[in-house]
């Protein structure tokens, strides 16, 4: 069965300290990885697609990365407005084609 | 495009009570889900509609759980007899039907407690 694990599950950084959050992830078959942003009370807001490994995306200080068996989004410089929680999901090519989701990696960049 | 709508965007019950949820996905997408989530996980995936066909249920989800997309359009989410472990924000979104990855746009969500 498809699985995905993210660490850390918190993290607190002050404005500038860059860092990378992890995903761990089994799946029979890749179709896609995917990072997601949620900000309190809202729905997941979409960053990325990763299709295969070696691939790399960036979108302003987020650049995320992608092997065989895990995924990193890198985060330069953050600052405050980039506190939220980070998920990451994967679509395997099984017939059932659920995305699964982690548990999701709670940034908090302090001012 | 005004994006995925769900609705009611909040709802207190008291057990036992039967609630649904309604959502309006983007108009152009084939593909419809609902998720569960509680504070501090992610997603927990429920089921998924391509046009009025459900094509996969949770093993997870009872059978007090039953979702419709009656004519592919906007989907609803029953639960009936709520208990209070039912108390979780439901997320619904929505996807174009590609043969590579399917990128997810959520709605809102509906918060619910159940008393």
């Amino acid at each position: 069965e498809d699985q995905v694990t993210q660490s850390p599950e918190a993290l607190r950084l002050q404005e500038g300290e860059s860092s990378s959050l992890n995903c761990s992830y089994t799946v029979s078959g890749l179709r896609g990885l995917f990072w997601y942003r949620q900000d309190p009370g809202k729905g997941p807001e979409f960053l990325f697609t990763l299709y295969s490994a070696g691939e790399e995306k960036e979108k302003e200080r987020l650049k995320a990365t992608l092997t065989k068996k895990e995924s990193f989004l890198h985060i330069t410089a953050p600052k405050p407005e980039d506190s939220a929680t980070y998920l990451c999901a994967v679509q395997g090519s099984n017939r059932d084609d659920k995305i699964i989701f982690g548990k999701g990696t709670r940034l908090h960049i302090l001012p | 495009d005004t994006g995925v709508s769900q609705n009611p965007r909040h709802k207190i019950t008291k057990r036992g009570q039967n609630v649904t949820f309604r959502c309006d996905p983007i108009s152009e997408h084939n593909r419809l889900y609902w998720y569960r989530q509680t504070l501090g996980q992610g997603p927990e995936f429920l089921t998924y509609f391509q046009n009025e066909a459900q094509l996969e249920k949770s093993r997870l989800l009872s059978d007090r759980f039953s979702a419709e997309r009656p004519k592919g359009s906007f989907s609803t989410l029953e639960i009936q007899r709520t208990e209070q472990g039912d108390s979780a924000m439901y997320l619904c979104a929505s996807s174009r039907l590609n043969p590579g990855a399917n990128v997810l746009t959520f709605g809102a969500g509906s918060r619910l407690t159940v008393l």
